[in-house]
This record gives structure tokens, sequence and C-alpha cells, in this order.
């Protein structure tokens, strides 16, 4: 079946580790996306590409780092310089890379910093 | 402020009865207006898109309305069923290549 894989679902991790999220798609995307989500916050964009080999921040990229070597995969790492990196983040694809199309999500990667 | 906000941020409706959920947005060149469902601990899913070229768009159960003069776009779900419940979003295109979300609203119908 096609469609977006995050992995893991649930992930702990102490304070100052780096962590990567990782995020898959078989659908022949171009463009992939990062988001958090935090309680009563909405979605917040973080990283997105439109093409491989290629990336622009978004909203919130302090503290985080991608990667788009191939079009199918788009890892998401959270530094230990993110302040406050326990939320709920969301990778999603599109075949359009001008934002008026439709967004294909994963199923979550929930992370938390003890 | 918000580029994009969404009101009331929940909503309890009787099952049978309509929920409506309203979103303004700030930027005037805005051109695609995305409503997302999302159900609890999955990702969001499109229920429902309309572009800036129509006022209205339906679909069984559910509608889009736009106001581009007033800037604002709704959800209309008639005859809502307990599957309804969820977290809806709306969103509208920012600059070039990005979209904005809102910040959600819970719907709860209430069998």
């Amino acid at each position: 079946d096609g469609g977006i894989t995050q992995s893991p679902k649930y992930l702990f991790r102490k304070e100052g580790q780096n962590v990567t999220l990782s995020c898959e798609q078989n659908l022949n995307h171009d463009a992939m996306y990062w988001y958090r989500q935090d309680p009563g916050q909405g979605l917040r964009l973080i990283y997105y590409s439109q093409i491989v080999n290629d990336f622009q921040k978004g909203d919130i990229a302090e503290g985080y780092s991608v990667s788009r070597e191939k079009k199918e995969s788009f890892p998401l790492t959270v530094t230990s310089a993110q302040k406050n990196p326990t939320a709920f983040y969301l990778c999603a694809s599109s075949n359009s890379g001008s934002g008026a199309g439709e967004l294909f999500f994963g199923e979550g990667s929930r992370l938390t910093v003890l | 402020g918000e580029n994009v906000e969404q009101h009331p941020s929940t909503l309890s409706v009787q099952e049978g009865d309509s929920a409506v959920i309203k979103c303004t947005y700030s930027d005037s060149a805005s051109n695609y207006f995305p409503w997302y469902k999302q159900e609890l601990g999955k990702g969001p899913q499109l229920i429902i898109d309309i572009r800036s070229n129509v006022g209205e768009k339906k679909d069984q159960r559910i509608a889009v309305t736009l106001n581009k003069t007033a800037k604002h776009f709704s959800l209309h779900i008639t005859e809502t069923q307990p599957e309804d419940s969820a977290v809806y979003f709306c969103a509208a295109t920012l600059g070039v290549n990005r979209l904005a979300f809102g910040k959600g609203n819970q719907v709860v119908v209430i069998p």
C-alpha cells in the first residue's frame, strides 16, 4: 500500500541526546515536510523539501536538522540545541511543491525527553 | 497576529445537529484552503478543500464556504455522527510553497 511511514511511534530520550526520526514515503512525491504539534498550538512547520538534495527552513527550524538524500526519505534530527523537544512530530508529503495540494501525513512520532 | 485563526476552539453538538467551524486568514494572496481531520493518535487527513475561484464546495455531509473579501472560510458538517468527533484544522497557503495551519478545533458529537 502507498503511504507515509514514520518511526518510531514513541521515543524516550535523555536531555542532551540527539534523536533522529525516520520518515519514508512510497507515493513518489517530490515534496516532503516536517511539522511539530503541541497541545493547542496547531501544526508548525519545521523544515520542508521540494526536491532531492534541497530543503528549506520552516517557522521553527532552530535545534533541528534534516537531509534529503533520497526522494523517498526525509529524516529529522532533533538536536540537543532544541530547548523544548518533547512533542508530537508529523511528517507529510505532497505531489504539489506549491503548497496548494493535498498533504499526506504519517501517523506521527511522539518524542519525550526526560 | 496569527496567519490563520480558528473559532471556536471546542465545539460540542448533539448527534444529528450541524457543526460549523470558522477560520480567518491574513494573507490576501492565499488561494488554497484545505480542511484536515485528525483522530486521536493519528496524522491529519484531508477531508475537503477549496480554491480561491470558488465560493462553496460540497462533499456529502461536509461543505466549505469561502468569503475572499472578508478573508474567512468555514467548514459545515450536517447530520453529525459520533465518528465526526475529532480535531479539525483549517489551513491557507502562505507565500510560495507553504501552508499555514490554524490551531485546531476539537469537535465532540454527543450521542
